[in-house]
């Protein structure tokens, strides 16, 4: 099965800086990459997303790149605000012939916290 | 309109009860998964339906854990003979068949079994 690997753990920054989380997944089968952040004892929020017919996906502060090739997928947020302190994971799910249904599989969680 | 709602919030429990986690998913949402997150970690996959039926349990830790969709709108995760290990967050996301892949996940149930 897919196995989702998220580095690192924790993440510490001064507000204004970039943060980058990378992830790498086991599965080339995989063609959906999704981020979702999660603040203490609230339900997960997907914050961006990409298919893997793309390599790179932008809103706002936040982007998203993928190297198929490679099998890994990173999360850049810039100029980060003390409201992006939270944990994010990353998450691959395998979406056959077009189908919604896709179960994911999670990263371990990065912890980001952002120093005002 | 209401997102996923899970109930109960918070549930304890004594080791060897059974328990019932309610989840409801978006209206007009036919797609539904169960995963379950401990201290830590990221969300574990549970099991998925497609309208009332199971199209893939194969995260189901064992066989005390079972879950229904029978109306393919509500579901219920049900957990006999509960373990201290089963003590995590509960969460259920719904998808739209058809709509794109997002999942919208509630709030989870947590479970502390003591």
């Amino acid at each position: 099965g897919e196995n989702v690997e998220q580095h690192p753990s924790t993440l510490s920054v001064q507000e204004g800086d970039s943060a980058v989380i990378k992830c790498t997944y086991s599965d080339s089968a995989s063609n959906y990459f999704p981020w979702y952040k999660q603040e203490l004892g609230k339900r997960p929020q997907l914050i961006i997303d990409i298919r893997s017919n793309v390599g790179e996906k932008k809103d706002q502060r936040i982007a998203v790149t993928l190297n198929k090739t490679a099998k890994h997928f990173s999360l850049h947020i810039t100029e980060t605000q003390p409201e992006d302190s939270a944990v994010y994971f990353c998450a691959a799910s395998t979406h056959a012939g077009g189908t919604s249904y896709g179960k994911l599989t999670f990263g371990q969680g990065t912890i980001l916290t952002v120093h005002p | 309109g209401a997102g996923v709602s899970q109930t109960p919030s918070n549930k304890v429990t004594e080791k060897g009860k059974y328990v019932e986690l309610r989840c409801d998913p978006i209206s007009g949402h036919t797609a539904l998964y169960w995963y379950r997150q401990s201290l830590g970690q990221g969300p574990e996959f549970l099991i998925y339906f497609q309208g009332t039926g199971a199209a893939d349990d194969s995260g189901l830790p064992n066989d005390r854990f079972f879950a229904v969709r029978p109306e393919g709108s509500v579901s219920t995760l049900k957990i006999q003979r509960t373990e201290r290990g089963d003590s995590a967050v509960y969460l259920c996301a719904s998808s739209l068949t058809g709509g794109g892949y997002e999942q919208f996940f509630g709030p989870g149930t947590r479970l502390t079994v003591l």
